[in-house]
């Protein structure tokens, strides 16, 4: 079974600090895909980023950045100099291929509130 | 191009009564996806459609509901009998033959009085 932890319920931080979203997540499989993705106040999730379990290569886009470490199986975010637009709630979720698609399970979520 | 859509995007029902939501995927993609989320909680999986058939409806709590694509495109979720337990965002999202990423519409809103 899968399983992604998201162990930060809530989070404030006042703008233009950094903050850290962690993510753990549990497989057996040793093919799968990460994700993260934006659920604004509007309700849509907005997809963020795409990490599959052989590239560990971090990846930075803009302000966000993410860290992938198999060892530890975590898939972290960080958002640099946070602004009152990243005022969101964020999913972590694990996907992985069973059946011919891709079933993804998710976190619960963290909620982030940038104060300005 | 235009994303996932879905309507209504707020559904307010009796307890009892029967509820259609629609989903219309991203043009071209052959795979659906249903989730639903409750509040302060992550999406769970529903069912999941390539083309016109339920290859995966595992995710289905009962009976109650139940899903159709007859033409591979749109999407139908049916709710029967309707509790005020089903109270919950609907998701809908979509991708390509052996997508990668899975593409959400801005969701349905169910409550059930």
């Amino acid at each position: 079974a899968q399983k992604v932890t998201q162990a930060q319920t809530e989070i404030s931080v006042v703008e233009k600090e950094d903050v850290t979203l962690d993510c753990v997540y549990e497989t057996r499989d040793t093919t799968y895909y990460l994700f993260w993705y934006k659920q604004p106040p509007s309700g849509e999730l907005v997809f963020l980023i795409r990490r599959n379990s052989f590239d560990e290569q971090n990846e930075i886009s803009g302000r966000y950045s993410w860290n992938f470490q198999k060892s530890t199986s975590s898939f972290n975010f960080t958002i640099t100099a946070s602004q009152v637009v990243d005022s969101a709630v964020y999913f972590c979720a694990l996907g992985v291929y069973s059946g011919g698609y891709q079933k993804v399970t998710f976190g619960i979520g963290t909620k982030l509130q940038v104060i300005p | 191009g235009a994303g996932v859509s879905q309507t209504p995007s707020n559904k307010v029902t009796e307890k009892g009564k029967y509820v259609e939501l629609r989903c219309d995927p991203i043009s071209g993609h052959t795979a659906l996806y249903w989730y639903r989320q409750s509040l302060g909680q992550g999406p769970e999986f529903l069912i999941y459609f390539q083309g016109t058939g339920a290859a995966d409806d595992s995710g289905l709590p009962n009976d109650r509901f139940f899903a159709v694509r007859p033409e591979g495109s749109v999407s139908t979720l049916k709710i029967q009998r309707t509790e005020r337990g089903d109270s919950a965002v609907y998701l809908c999202a979509s991708s390509s033959t052996g997508g990668e990423t899975q593409y959400f519409g801005p969701g349905t809103r169910l409550l059930v009085l």
